[in-house]
């Protein structure tokens, strides 16, 4: 099956800092990635749609300049949480879909980001 | 999006075969079903995915009826590797601005 990696897995930063995280897509092209964030026994909640090339869709709610999307390439997207505070510590993931008529959506296997 | 419903929790035993029922009475002409899995600080990992009557893989099989409101996942001879949450979504795949909102998803014990 398509596999989808994230890098870095955790990641413990002070509060103030900026943190990336990169999401791949190893084996397939993916025009379209998605971010999500996890609470402790909360379902997943979409953060943004990225395409190739062009400026991400925020969900309502998520700040644009918080959490900025690069989608610069078919096989990579990055998050980048600026000005990280505790609340924003949570399970980032990410998932990207080909451009095939079914394609599914292949998830990444999260980031933990833990702001002290 | 067509709004799914499905068991908040379920118990089973080892061994025993699962199924999972999710509603979605809304479902769309053009709507995929598609079941995932996902086990604590992981990404959800794709099951398995269906229209119309009954797609099976192997891990997995799905039913959906003929008026497609709802669709069951089945798990043949569960272990206790199979705990985990299971989320029904459904939408247009084949659509290039279709996104996944989840659920609050199936929460499986399987008991020794």
């Amino acid at each position: 099956g398509a596999v989808v990696s994230q890098h870095p897995s955790w990641v413990i930063c002070k509060s103030g800092t900026s943190v990336k995280i990169e999401c791949r897509s190893l084996d397939f092209q993916a025009t379209t990635m998605f971010w999500y964030r996890q609470f402790p026994k909360q379902s997943l909640m979409l953060m943004a749609t990225s395409n190739e090339g062009s400026k991400a869709t925020y969900e309502q709610g998520v700040e644009k300049d918080k959490f900025l999307i690069n989608h610069a390439s078919l096989t990579l997207s990055t998050l980048t949480v600026t000005s990280a505070h505790p609340e924003d510590s949570s399970f980032y993931i990410c998932s990207a879909r080909g451009a095939g008529a079914t394609d599914t959506q292949y998830f990444g296997p999260g980031t933990r980001l833990t702001v002290l | 999006l067509a709004k799914t419903t499905q068991p908040i929790s379920m118990d089973s035993y080892e061994g025993q075969e699962v199924n999972i029922t999710c509603s979605h009475n809304n479902i769309a002409t053009n709507d995929y079903i598609t079941w995932y899995q996902q086990f604590p600080s992981q990404g959800p990992r794709f099951i398995i995915q269906g229209y119309k009557t009954k797609v099976t893989n192997e891990v997995a099989s799905l039913f959906i009826p003929a008026d497609r409101k709802s669709s069951t996942l089945s798990l043949p001879r569960v272990s206790l590797s199979d705990t985990a949450v299971y989320y029904c979504l459904v939408g247009d795949v084949g659509d290039s601005s279709y996104k996944l909102i989840f659920g609050s998803g199936t929460r499986l014990l399987v008991r020794p």
